[in-house]
């Protein structure tokens, strides 16, 4: 079964730092991107990012409302996905996923996975 | 950007009904859309992807169609368990861009 579980979450002032977490089980973990979206309260959905796989280089796409304060990575022999997020604003606050997207099996697992989330509070 | 301009933004119905919900993308996108459900603090649950593949144990009354810029999700017949917000994303080109939302309640 396809698990994915964030963790990380928590109350932050503006301007400050943090590092959440999505641990990645029941699935090869290395074969897929992998992206991060959030949800403010009461609000929609906003992707934040992408990070690709070995055989695309790991690199990186991201939402213009966070490039440049925003860091996703990944490290395959934990199955895990992480985002950085720096100088971080109110209007960051959320809950924030991660869900897989693509690998060999294409379209049918893009975005058939998601995490419970974790809450980032951004206030002073 | 290529923006979803999704509609309506809330609509109310009652049990049985037949319900389309549009999103239409600033740009063709070709098939590549999925569609989401959401139920107040739950995660959403992807129900179509490439515009028109059922994603599998969705039940059978919800389908997708369309291609290019213009999509539908349509129920039915509305049954109680289907009275949640419904969002879709476009994964054509980067950023990726979800509509805003149909929030459909009861009647």
């Amino acid at each position: 079964e396809v698990q994915l579980v964030e963790s990380g979450g928590g109350l932050v002032q503006p301007g400050g730092s943090l590092r959440l977490s999505c641990a990645a089980s029941g699935f090869t973990f290395s074969d897929h991107y992998m992206d991060w979206v959030r949800q403010a309260p009461g609000k929609g959905l906003e992707w934040v990012g992408r990070i690709r796989n070995k055989g695309s280089s790991y690199s990186t796409e991201y939402a213009a409302s966070v490039k440049g304060r925003f860091t996703i990575s990944r490290d395959d022999s934990k199955n895990s996905l992480f985002l950085q997020m720096n100088s971080l604003k109110t209007e960051d606050t959320a809950v924030y996923y991660c869900t897989r997207a693509y690998s060999s099996c294409g379209n049918k697992c893009n975005f058939d996975s998601w995490g419970p989330g974790t809450l980032v509070t951004v206030s002073s | 950007d290529i923006q979803m301009t999704q509609s309506p933004s809330a609509m109310s119905a009652s049990v049985g009904d037949r319900v389309s919900i549009t999103c239409r993308a600033s740009q063709g996108i070709s098939n590549s859309l999925v569609w989401f459900q959401q139920k107040p603090g739950k995660v959403p649950q992807r129900l179509i992807y490439a515009a028109s593949t059922l994603q599998s144990g969705v039940p059978s009354r919800f389908s997708g169609t369309g291609s290019g810029t213009d999509f539908t999700l349509t129920i039915s017949c509305l049954q109680p368990e289907d009275f949640a917000t419904y969002y879709c994303l476009q994964y054509s080109s980067y950023p990726l861009t979800f509509g805003g939302g149909t929030k459909v309640e009861i009647k």
